[in-house]
Parts: structure tokens; sequence; C-alpha cells
């Protein structure tokens, strides 16, 4: 089983739609959650921290629910320019091993006019 | 100017070659990754270091080696290349201190090839 799992579309939506992103993730011990960004095989960007009591970011919201090791990402009114690949990153905090990033496969989005 | 850059942005190699990656950052950051890419896997883990004394294998070190020649540079290389080490390979850059909830930086990539 792989440590962070998303489903890896691609989830094709109309413009102005809302469209839901799902992760689990399997360990734990997991402090530090985000989302990530990646456009077209460039770098992966941050897109946004995820907290336990849930965080909004304009048309974006991410919640975390620790007991069932699962988070999310919401985005409200799709824009052509969301097009891109969403990737869950859990770290955990384990002595000298610097916070290592657990990247999921990505979840592919493509915003149609 | 780019805060994080790698050389070479593209490369196809043969099997059995060597070939090293390069890559620099001007964000004064101390803890350096090498990642890769393969479809449908998302990124691995290579190597990190925290300073130019620290090396650490990441999940899939095997096949590679690493040098950590200032806080700036840190170059991956593969000693003898073959085919299934074709990825996308991204080099990473992340803040001192802490806190896990520091955001890592990403270079542009290199797009490896071996044939």
């Amino acid at each position: 089983r792989k440590e962070v799992e998303q489903d890896p579309g691609p989830f094709n939506v109309p413009e102005g739609a809302t469209v839901a992103f799902n992760c689990t993730y399997s360990n734990s011990a997991s402090q530090s959650f985000f989302w990530y960004r990646q456009d077209c095989r460039k770098e992966p960007k941050l897109l946004m921290s995820v907290y336990s009591s849930g965080n909004e970011d304009g048309r974006f919201t991410a919640q975390l629910n620790r007991a069932s090791q699962y988070i999310s990402l919401l985005i409200r009114d799709s824009k052509l320019s969301d097009s891109a690949t969403y990737l869950c990153v859990v770290t955990s905090w384990q002595q000298n091993q610097g916070g290592k990033l657990i990247f999921g496969q990505g979840t592919e989005l493509s915003v149609k006019p | 100017d780019a805060d994080v850059t790698q050389t070479p942005r593209n490369r196809i190699t043969k099997t059995g070659k060597r070939i090293m990656l390069e890559c620099s950052q001007t964000k004064g950051h101390d803890r350096m990754y090498w990642y890769r890419q393969d479809p449908g896997l998302g990124l691995r883990l290579i190597y990190y270091s925290f300073d130019v004394k620290d090396i650490n294998k990441g999940e899939i070190s095997d096949g590679y080696s690493v040098s950590r020649q200032a806080q700036a540079k840190f170059s991956l290389s593969l000693e003898s290349a073959i085919p299934n080490q074709t990825a996308l390979y991204f080099c990473a850059t992340r803040g001192p201190g802490a806190a896990s909830y520091n955001e890592q930086f990403f270079g542009p990539g290199t797009r490896l090839t071996v044939l």
C-alpha cells in the first residue's frame, strides 16, 4: 500500500464547477500536510498547507481528518488556469529525517470552457 | 532569476554512461533534496542533505550518488546509467529550523532519457 494515495483522475470539469480531491495517508505519525500544484511536468509548487481546523485560501479549501487519515482539497468556481496536477503531500518529523516529504501520485484536473 | 536552477534541463544518454545532474540555489537554504518523478508513481526521494557534511539516502538511492560541494550546490550522479533511470529529476531546497511546515522549493527539473 502506498503511503499517500490519490485518485489519479483525470477530472474533466467545466468552468465554474466545484471539484473535490481526496487523499489518504497510511502513517499515523504524519504531522504536516500540504497540497502542491504541478503544471504540465514543470516543478511542483506549494498551493497551500493543510491545518487540522481546515483552512481556506480564496476559492480553495483544504480539510484534514486525522482520525480517518484523510485530506481533501475543494476548488470552487473552477477556472481554466486551475488545470494542473494536484499533489497531496505529507511529512512526518522523525529524528534526523528533516521532514521528508511523501508525495501522492497526483490528481490531474482539466477545466474546459 | 530562478532561486533553484538545474543543469542540464534535458539529457539523452546511453546505457553504461556516467552522468551528473547539477543543482544550485540562491535561497541560502541548508537542506537540499533530489527526487525523481515517474508517471503514476509521484515524486520519490533519492538523497537529501542537511549541510555539506551531512548526506542521507532516500527511499530509492541504489544506482545514484551525490555530492554537496557547497551549501548552494548539490549534484546527483548516475555512475552507470540504465534505461529504468529514465525519469524527470527534481532538486529541491528547504529552509532551516525544525518546523515541518517549511515549504520545499523545487528547481525546474531535468528530463533524463537513458537509451
